[in-house]
C-alpha cells in the first residue's frame, strides 16, 4: 500500500531562513509524488510534482523538492522564507487514484 | 480558465436538516472526489467517481451520499448533519486516463465550509 509520512506537524522559521519540510513515502515501486499548499479557508494548491525523469523538481513560489529513491524521500525546500509562505503543506503519493495525503506540516514564518 | 467550482463557499445548516453541497468542473476530467477536512487535519477521502462508477471509502458514514448526474457536476448530500460534520468539504478532480501529463494529479476547488448549529 502507498503512504506518506510528514515529519514534524509544525515548523517555524525566521523570514529569510531556509525552509525544509520533510516527507517520506512508502511504495513498492516509484510513485507519483506531490506537494500541495493550503492557505486558511481555501482549497489545496499544487506546489510541485514528481512523475518521472529529473529528480529535482521546481515548483511555484520558489519551492523545490528532490526525489531520492534510496531514502524514499521527497523533501520540500525553499532557500529563503517569506512571510507569505506561512500555510499548511501536504505531501501526497499516488500510484493509482485516489491520492493519499500526509498529515500535513504547518509552516510559521517569524519576522 | 478551466477550474473546479464549489458552491456555496460557506454553508450553515441546522442539526438534522439535510444539506447539499455542489461541485462543478470545466476540466472535463473523468474522476471527481469529495474530501472532508477538519481543523488542522489532512483531507479525508469520503468517496470518488470514476465516470459513473461510484467508489465509497469503507469508513464513510452512511449519512453521506453523493450524486454525479453528468461529467461536470457532483453533489455531496448530508442526510442528517450532526455537530461532528462541521468541517471544510473539498471537491477535487483528476483526469484519470492515459495521455499527456499525470493522470492522478488532483485539482481542488476552494472548498465549502459547513457549520452545523
Amino acid at each position: 500500500a502507498q503512504s506518506v509520512t510528514q515529519l514534524g506537524s509544525h515548523v517555524s522559521v525566521s523570514e529569510g531562513a531556509l525552509v525544509l519540510l520533510r516527507c517520506n513515502y512508502s511504495s513498492s515501486v516509484p510513485p507519483y509524488l506531490f506537494w500541495y499548499v493550503q492557505y486558511p479557508n481555501q482549497g489545496l494548491q499544487l506546489l510541485l510534482k514528481y512523475t518521472t525523469g529529473a529528480t529535482l523538481v521546481k515548483g511555484i513560489n520558489g519551492f523545490e523538492a528532490e526525489f531520492k529513491k534510496s531514502e524514499t524521500s521527497f523533501h520540500l525546500t525553499k532557500p529563503s522564507a517569506h512571510m507569505s509562505d506561512a500555510a499548511e503543506y501536504f505531501c501526497a503519493v499516488s500510484l493509482s487514484a485516489p491520492m493519499r495525503f500526509g498529515a500535513g506540516t504547518r509552516l510559521t514564518v517569524k519576522p | 480558465d478551466a477550474m473546479v467550482i464549489q458552491n456555496p463557499r460557506y454553508q450553515v445548516t441546522q442539526f438534522g436538516k439535510p444539506v447539499t453541497l455542489s461541485c462543478s468542473q470545466t476540466l472535463n476530467h473523468n474522476v471527481m472526489y469529495w474530501y472532508q477536512q477538519k481543523s488542522s487535519q489532512a483531507p479525508k477521502l469520503l468517496f470518488h467517481y470514476y465516470d459513473k462508477d461510484f467508489n465509497n471509502e469503507a469508513d464513510t458514514p452512511d449519512n453521506f451520499q453523493s450524486r454525479r448526474p453528468n461529467t461536470s457536476f457532483c453533489f455531496l448530500d448530508i442526510r442528517s448533519p450532526g455537530l461532528g460534520d462541521a468541517a471544510m468539504y473539498l471537491c477535487a478532480t483528476s483526469r484519470g486516463s492515459a495521455g499527456q501529463g499525470n493522470p492522478y494529479e488532483q485539482y481542488f476547488g476552494p472548498g465549502t465550509r459547513l457549520t452545523v448549529t
